[in-house]
């Protein structure tokens, strides 16, 4: 149980267009999503917390209006990397919390790359 | 908002041996703290967890101790296997209510050398 898809798991992109990464619970509905952003060696950072039913919640300098985030059931989220530069190459995951409990359980990850 | 520090950066056992890491946290109200191994290009995987009205969890070679009152919680593996090497990430959160949001440590590179 508590399986997270994310699609596509690798993604190569030219510079100025977008992208759109799913973020799928295939066990459970969860209300809220996270999405992090990992860079090489590092450790994740959130970037958003991705609520059904209403507008994402974005961290302190992540741009909504770059990373638009979209949660249309209890089971997807998506995050739409918009107009993306090289700057924006890295890997994203995301992550899904079961409605009621307070795990979170992670996607396989999407790496972006940017040309 | 909530900080998170996660010690040693790096750490080499041979097999067989334990292995401790060990992780702080800042605000008072974090109830909910699980701990995440990381291979290579994968995802963080939940490998244990404990809440703040336990002090200790153990499952198999596995373990968690919890101090409220000096606020850290550590890791310990013991028995470790060269499948045990990956990237282990503490973190902490404020559960039953608010946005359930986690606060990762940096992160524990661990090395168990065969």
């Amino acid at each position: 149980g508590a399986v997270v898809s994310q699609h596509p798991s690798r993604v190569i992109c030219k510079s100025g267009t977008s992208v759109k990464i799913e973020c799928r619970s295939l066990d459970f509905q969860a209300t809220t999503m996270f999405w992090y952003r990992q860079f090489p060696k590092q450790s994740l950072m959130l970037m958003a917390t991705s609520n059904e039913g209403s507008k994402a919640t974005y961290e302190q300098g992540v741009e909504k209006d770059k990373f638009l985030i979209n949660h249309a059931s209890l089971t997807l989220s998506t995050l739409t990397v918009t107009s993306a530069h090289p700057e924006d190459s890295s890997f994203y995951i995301c992550s899904a919390r079961p409605d009621g409990a307070d795990t979170q359980y992670f996607g396989p990850g999407t790496r972006l790359t940017v040309l | 908002g909530e900080n998170v520090e996660q010690h040693p950066s790096t750490l080499s056992v041979q097999e067989g041996d334990s292995a401790v890491i060990k992780c702080t946290y800042s605000d008072s109200a974090s109830n909910y703290f699980p701990w995440y191994k990381q291979e290579l290009g994968k995802r963080p995987q939940l490998i244990i967890d404990i809440r703040s009205n336990v002090g200790e969890k153990k499952d198999q070679r596995i373990a968690v101790t919890l101090n409220k009152t000096a606020k850290h919680f550590s890791l310990h593996i013991t028995e470790t296997q060269p499948e045990d090497s990956a990237v282990y990430f503490c973190a902490a959160s404020i559960s039953g209510a608010g946005s359930y949001q986690l606060t990762f440590g940096k992160g524990t590179k661990l090395s168990v050398i065969p």
